[in-house]
């Protein structure tokens, strides 16, 4: 069974300018989440989708960033303009349901702003 | 707010002994808890968990305790390998009439096994 895949896994970009990350669960997985991982912290969440639809955004800075999963398979998430303090490892991961508990994980997309 | 804490930031052990860390968490909602393990450049997996209505769980060389009146939950290795080196992350779930889950991490601790 293939795992969460995730891309690219570096990025570089200067502050203001835009990134977007891409991620496709395992397959069959109906939840979707993103994560922010800073240097030194546990992984936030910042969204979580069940299928196509948002479940939880309550820690995503709306301002700067945004989800989609349009098709309840692959997400992307995007940051514009990015800010220094947005440097971090981006985590996707994915479960059967909304309910499962356990959760896989992508290997991460590393950030970083300058 | 922290909710999970993982007070040791880093552990050293020797190769064949135990290896324990610890999590304390606040939120008294919190029904199942999780650890997961993290090597450099890759994502984390998931270890062991242990639901809020037991108070122990055992997986080979892996065992969760947990304590809810001190709201406290530890992981013990035995015996310890230089393979386990790792980040090691809490992780507590509050369900919210089963609807979804979400999960809460700690700051996660670097353990060493020494060969």
């Amino acid at each position: 069974e293939a795992g969460v895949a995730q891309s690219p896994r570096y990025k570089i970009i200067e502050k203001r300018q835009s990134v977007a990350f891409w991620c496709n669960p395992i397959s069959g997985h109906a939840t979707l989440y993103w994560y922010q991982q800073i240097l030194g912290q546990g992984p936030k969440l910042l969204i979580q989708f069940q299928n196509n639809g948002v479940v939880d955004d309550s820690q995503l800075p709306k301002d700067r960033f945004s989800a989609e999963r349009l098709k309840g398979v692959d997400s992307t998430l995007k940051i514009q303009p990015a800010k220094l303090e947005d440097s971090a490892v981006y985590l996707c991961a994915s479960s059967l349901t909304s309910a499962s508990y356990e959760q896989y994980f992508g290997p991460g997309t590393r950030l970083t702003v300058t | 707010d922290q909710q999970v804490k993982q007070n040791s930031p880093s552990l050293s052990v020797q190769e064949g002994r135990i290896s324990i860390l610890n999590c304390d968490y606040t939120n008294s909602m919190f029904d199942y808890f999780l650890w997961y393990k993290k090597y450099p450049a890759e994502g984390p997996t998931f270890l062991i968990s242990i639901s809020s209505i037991k108070d122990k769980n055992e997986d080979g060389r892996f065992t969760v305790f947990l304590n809810k009146s001190a709201k406290h939950l530890s992981l013990h290795i035995v015996p310890s390998q230089p393979g386990d080196s790792a980040v090691y992350f809490c992780a507590a779930s509050a369900s919210y009439g089963g609807a979804t889950n979400k999960l809460i991490f700690g700051t996660g601790t670097l353990l060493a096994v020494q060969p």
